[in-house]
């Protein structure tokens, strides 16, 4: 039973525009999610979070939104570069200490 | 500041042979976890450590064992490896945000 759904293994994105990366959950009692990137061969990296008192969080071209009726989070990239091509998991979590993942999103960003 | 490193990189073993995974951070935090990434799913955490002398089963726990050493070090150990265990374990610390090491490749034939 996944709580946390990616359901689009992959997206292909022109240089420039905007990447949307989408996340789903089921458990109602999350209260805070993240977004990680990942290159190959290395560990994930933190991109940005939301708690779910708020229903955006910005932070330079990332920015999250959380829409807590319908148990959805997107990741907008704008624009999106090179570098940004990545697998891009979302976590969530109703503790402080376990994160459930998403199975991941393969962002490629065409020149 | 190295943050999160973990040792090896890469591991091949055999069926049965057993190995430990070291972890180390050096960003003070309290909590330590160990993840495994398979093809195809997120990462499912199989222990963690909210505080150094205690340690708790996450989500895939069967096959592997833990110590948290002490604040900074918590390490992973498998016992007698199966070809199910062949996938990329990662350590983590944090609470709330998690930051992670390298990773670890290992192959069990």
């Amino acid at each position: 039973d996944q709580q946390v759904k990616q359901n689009s293994p992959s997206l292909s994105v022109q240089e420039g525009r905007i990447s949307i990366l989408n996340c789903d959950y089921t458990n109602s009692m999350f209260d805070y999610f993240l977004w990680y990137k990942k290159y190959p061969a290395e560990g994930p990296t933190f991109l940005i979070s939301i708690s779910s008192i708020k229903d955006k969080n910005e932070d330079g071209r990332f920015t999250v939104f959380l829409n807590k009726s319908a148990k959805h989070l997107s990741l907008h990239i704008v624009p999106s570069q090179p570098g940004d091509s990545a697998v891009y998991f979302c976590a969530a979590s109703s503790s402080n200490y376990q994160l459930i993942w998403g199975a991941g999103t393969k962002l490629i960003i065409k020149p | 500041n190295a943050g999160v490193t973990q040792t090896p990189k890469f591991q091949v073993l055999k069926t049965g042979q057993s190995m430990t995974l070291q972890c180390a951070q050096d960003m003070n935090h309290n909590s330590m976890y160990w993840y495994r990434q398979d093809p195809g799913m997120g990462l499912r955490l199989i222990y963690y450590s909210a505080s150094e002398g205690t340690t708790d089963k996450g989500e895939v726990p069967n096959g592997y064992n833990v110590s948290r050493l002490n604040k900074r070090e918590f390490s992973l150990r498998l016992e007698s490896a199966a070809p199910s265990q062949t996938s990329v374990y990662f350590c983590a610390s944090g609470v709330g945000t998690q930051y992670f090491g390298p990773g670890t490749r290992l192959l069990v034939l």
